[in-house]
């Protein structure tokens, strides 16, 4: 079954460094999307590629948030300097054909923790 | 503020029993939802969606039902077994035409198989 690809799955970094985050979705899905959990809560969006292009960043932080997706596949998040509340998984997901039979497939996360 | 969220943090269930998950929703726009399960340490697993112009729809073992009267939706699962042991999250979605699709989550529920 195909998958989206995270990497690292941890990382551990000290505030005010920067770090970055790597996503490559099921082959075939334009649309791209990096959301952040919080512990005990639900993921929320940052971002939302279609190919090379972004369609929803409003809720990204773009004073230190930054993404891209140069050739419309795979995806890179990187938070510049990271803050101690920066902690949490950082997941990416892929859509074909998003509101139909769920499609969004999500990956395994990157598990943030800045010390 | 979140336009989802779950009445209830924690659900303790038997096995074999039946689990009624709930989630209320307070954008009478949305139009699409989607019941999620996200295991430890892992990204959320699509169990089931419905469009706002259903009020049921069934799986294999789950049964989603959707009220927009009173904007909520509940997942049930029929004969609980310890591998539906995770955290439950509903998410919903407004087709807004521009192209934006991400989901809001809501915080989740826990759901806890007592053997």
């Amino acid at each position: 079954e195909a998958e989206v690809a995270q990497s690292p799955r941890y990382k551990i970094t000290e505030k005010s460094q920067a770090v970055a985050f790597w996503c490559d979705p099921i082959s075939g899905h334009a649309t791209l999307y990096w959301y952040r959990q919080i512990l005990g809560q639900g993921p929320e969006l940052l971002v939302q590629f279609q190919d090379e292009s972004v369609v929803d960043d409003s809720q990204l932080p773009k004073d230190r948030f930054s993404a891209e997706r140069l050739k419309g596949v795979d995806s890179t998040l990187k938070i510049q300097p990271a803050e101690l509340g920066d902690s949490a998984m950082y997941l990416c997901a892929s859509s074909l054909n998003g509101r139909r039979n769920g499609g969004y497939t999500f990956g395994s996360g990157t598990r943030l923790t800045v010390v | 503020g979140e336009s989802v969220g779950l009445h209830l943090p924690t659900l303790s269930v038997q096995e074999g029993d039946n689990s009624i998950i709930n989630c209320a929703y307070s954008n009478s726009a949305s139009d699409y939802f989607i019941w999620y399960k996200q295991e430890s340490g892992k990204g959320p697993q699509f169990i089931i969606d419905i469009r706002s112009n259903m009020d049921k729809r069934q799986g294999q073992r789950v049964t989603v039902l959707l009220n927009k009267t009173v904007k909520h939706l509940s997942l049930q699962i029929a004969a609980t077994q310890p591998g539906d042991s995770a955290v439950y999250f509903c998410a919903e979605n407004i087709n807004s035409g521009g192209g934006a699709d991400g989901l809001t989550f809501g915080k989740g529920t826990h759901l806890i198989i007592q053997p």
